[in-house]
This record gives C-alpha cells, sequence and structure tokens, in this order.
C-alpha cells in the first residue's frame, strides 16, 4: 500500500539556520499538508497545498516558512531562521481529494530539534 | 471558534472492559469529524470517520450534534489497543484535539 514517506526522521539543527524537511506525498494525491506537534501539545495546521499554490495557512506559518513541490513527486518544508521554539515533530500529508470527508495520510513525522 | 477538545490526557482501562473516549467539538457549520489513532512508533492513521457510519476494530462513534459530541467506544477493549487517539474535525484542514493515550491492562 502506497506510504507518505518523510526524510530525515530526525534533525538537529542550531539557531539561525535553516532546515528543510523533506516530504513524498501519495504519487496521486493532488492535496498536501505539513501540520506538526510541539512536545506535549496537540497537532496543529501549518499550511496545504494544491496546484503548486498555498492553499491556506495558519498563523503559525509567518515569513520564516515556506513550501515548495520542486518535482512532480517531493514536497518540502523549509524554516528560513529556525528558533528555539520551532522543536517539534512535522508531519506531511496528503490527500486525493480535499472534501471535508476526506482522509488525510500522514507520513512517520520528523523531528526537527533546534539547540 | 473551530476547536477539539478531548478532556482526558489518559485513559486506563483492563482488557475486556468498556471504554470511551470523549471528544467535544466548536464549529458553526455541520461537521467532519474524524477518529484518528497513533500505536507506538506508528503514523497517525485513520481510524473512523463519522460520514461512514461504520466500526472498526469494534470501535464505533456517534455524532451528536446536539451535545456538539463525538465520542469513540468500544465494549471490550483489547491490548493492542492501546494508542493514543486524536478526534479530528475537517474543514479543508484537520483540527486536532490534544489527544488521549488509552493504556489496555492485560
Amino acid at each position: 500500500e502506497p506510504e507518505v514517506t518523510q526524510t530525515p526522521s530526525h534533525q538537529v539543527t542550531q539557531m539561525g539556520q535553516e532546515v528543510i524537511l523533506r516530504c513524498v506525498p501519495i504519487s496521486n494525491h493532488l492535496y498536501f499538508y505539513w501540520y506538526r506537534q510541539i512536545l506535549g501539545q496537540k497537532v496543529e495546521f501549518l499550511v496545504s497545498f494544491y496546484n503548486n499554490e498555498i492553499s491556506e495557512k495558519s498563523e503559525i506559518f509567518d515569513d520564516q516558512f515556506s513550501v515548495e513541490r520542486p518535482d512532480g513527486s517531493n514536497f518540502t518544508l523549509k524554516i528560513r531562521s529556525t528558533k528555539l521554539e520551532d522543536s517539534a515533530m512535522y508531519f506531511c500529508a496528503s490527500s486525493y481529494y480535499q472534501d471535508r470527508d476526506s482522509e488525510q495520510y500522514f507520513g512517520p513525522g520528523t523531528r526537527l530539534t533546534v539547540t | 471558534a473551530q476547536r477539539v477538545t478531548q478532556p482526558e490526557k489518559l485513559l486506563s482501562v483492563f482488557k475486556g472492559a468498556p471504554v470511551e473516549l470523549k471528544c467535544n467539538y466548536s464549529y458553526s457549520g455541520s461537521p467532519e469529524l474524524f477518529w484518528y489513532v497513533q500505536y507506538s512508533r506508528q503514523r497517525l492513521q485513520l481510524l473512523l470517520r463519522h460520514i461512514s457510519r461504520e466500526s472498526i476494530k469494534g470501535f464505533t462513534a456517534d455524532l451528536n450534534k446536539g451535545e456538539t459530541s463525538f465520542h469513540l467506544k468500544k465494549p471490550f477493549a483489547q491490548e493492542e489497543d492501546s494508542a493514543m487517539y486524536y478526534c479530528a474535525l475537517n474543514t479543508d484542514k484537520l483540527i486536532f484535539g490534544t489527544g488521549t493515550r488509552l493504556q489496555v491492562f492485560p
């Protein structure tokens, strides 16, 4: 069964550095998402992406964040200048539809640690 | 405001006991609600959605619009049900509750 994959599984970076988190969504899916979960807190929506454009973003998704689909398979989240509070699990998800009853398929997550 | 509340961080039961994981939501429109589960060292996966009214792994959840609830129930818990359970509201993005850890003891 096809799965969403994410690399790396764990990324350690220093404050102020740029990081790129990578995701390969399920191949025939059209809608892509990033969520994050700070330790001990809820999973929070960051951004959704469709047709090479951001569909919606949360207030967390400020100017230091960007997303890109550089080719037909990868979907990336870039954090330009990391802060300590960016430490979290970052989950990528994809779906074929964006109907409100559609399932989103999640990747295993990337644990980002900012020191 | 769009919000999902799961009041219990941890629910511990013995095998064979009934379980009910509570979920309440706040949403002005007609809600689409899901339960996602995360087993140890595995990814978040969909357990069930209210629109399909199905029973998955013995779990059911009924949408109660009057009480704005979508509680997850299973009559007889199994050890393999131990996991984190997240209630989520879909508004073209998922709004999650804080999750409930279910521990089922032998």
